[in-house]
């Protein structure tokens, strides 16, 4: 069981918006402003895009926006694109035994 | 643009020691700015973290696998690795290796992952 709480599917058609939660507690996403999304196409190779709940590396698409309220961030992607599709991880800085906790992911469907 | 590659057995008996190296590319890997680490997947689950290294040597792992992790780091060959002692099945996992920025809560690099099953 993951520390962070993802939903297990999420879908949408092309240029749709669709949002991904990542729920955890005061100990982590509540209470750090450290909460990153990485896009994990299978077989290659996880990309960081969100990080720090709101910023985007250089490179990633604006289609791309995080946010946090609370103990839950969010991943919304705009415009959806069949490119898209993959599985997405939340991770957060926690207080807890470990520095980083990751979410279960959750497997976007373009459809 | 950095890459890393994961390499080494992809099965492992039970009770014996899981060894992989992580190769980096394209990058150094003793930039003070950078600490390069280890994740895995289990089956079915989520992500975790196992463990760090800094070039210097520094190690920082996850405590619930301290007793039987060791990372290191090889600069002359740009490579650090990973030794997991004992292990039986639940050890297996798709094992990435990544880099975090000093400082930063973020893992900005990440290998492809390999995937080492741990079975007689």
């Amino acid at each position: 069981q993951s520390a962070l709480t993802q939903p297990a599917s999420v879908s949408g058609s092309p240029g749709q918006s669709i949002t991904i939660s990542c729920t955890g507690t005061s100990s982590d996403v509540g209470g750090y402003n450290y909460v990153s999304w990485y896009q994990h196409h299978p077989g290659k190779a996880p990309k960081l895009m969100i990080y720090e709940v709101s910023n985007r590396p250089s490179g990633v698409s604006n289609r791309f926006s995080g946010s946090k309220s609370g103990n839950t961030a969010s991943l919304t992607i705009s415009g959806l694109q069949a490119e898209d599709e993959a599985d997405y991880y939340c991770s957060s800085y926690t207080s807890g035994t470990t520095p980083w906790v990751f979410g279960g992911g959750t497997k976007l469907t373009v459809l | 643009q950095l890459q890393l590659q994961e390499s080494g057995p992809g099965l492992v008996k039970p009770s014996e020691t899981l060894s992989l190296t992580c190769t980096v590319s394209d990058g150094s890997i003793s930039s003070g700015a950078y600490y390069w680490g280890w994740i895995r997947q289990s089956p079915g689950k989520g992500l975790e973290w196992i463990g760090s290294v800094y070039y210097s040597g520094n190690t920082y792992y996850n405590a619930s696998l301290k007793s039987r992790v060791t990372i290191s780091v090889d600069t002359s060959k740009n490579q650090f690795s990973l030794m997991l002692s004992s292990v039986t099945a639940a050890d297996t996992a798709v094992y990435y290796c990544a880099r975090r920025r000093s400082g930063r809560n973020l893992f900005d690099y990440w290998g492809q992952g390999t995937l080492v099953t741990v079975s007689s």
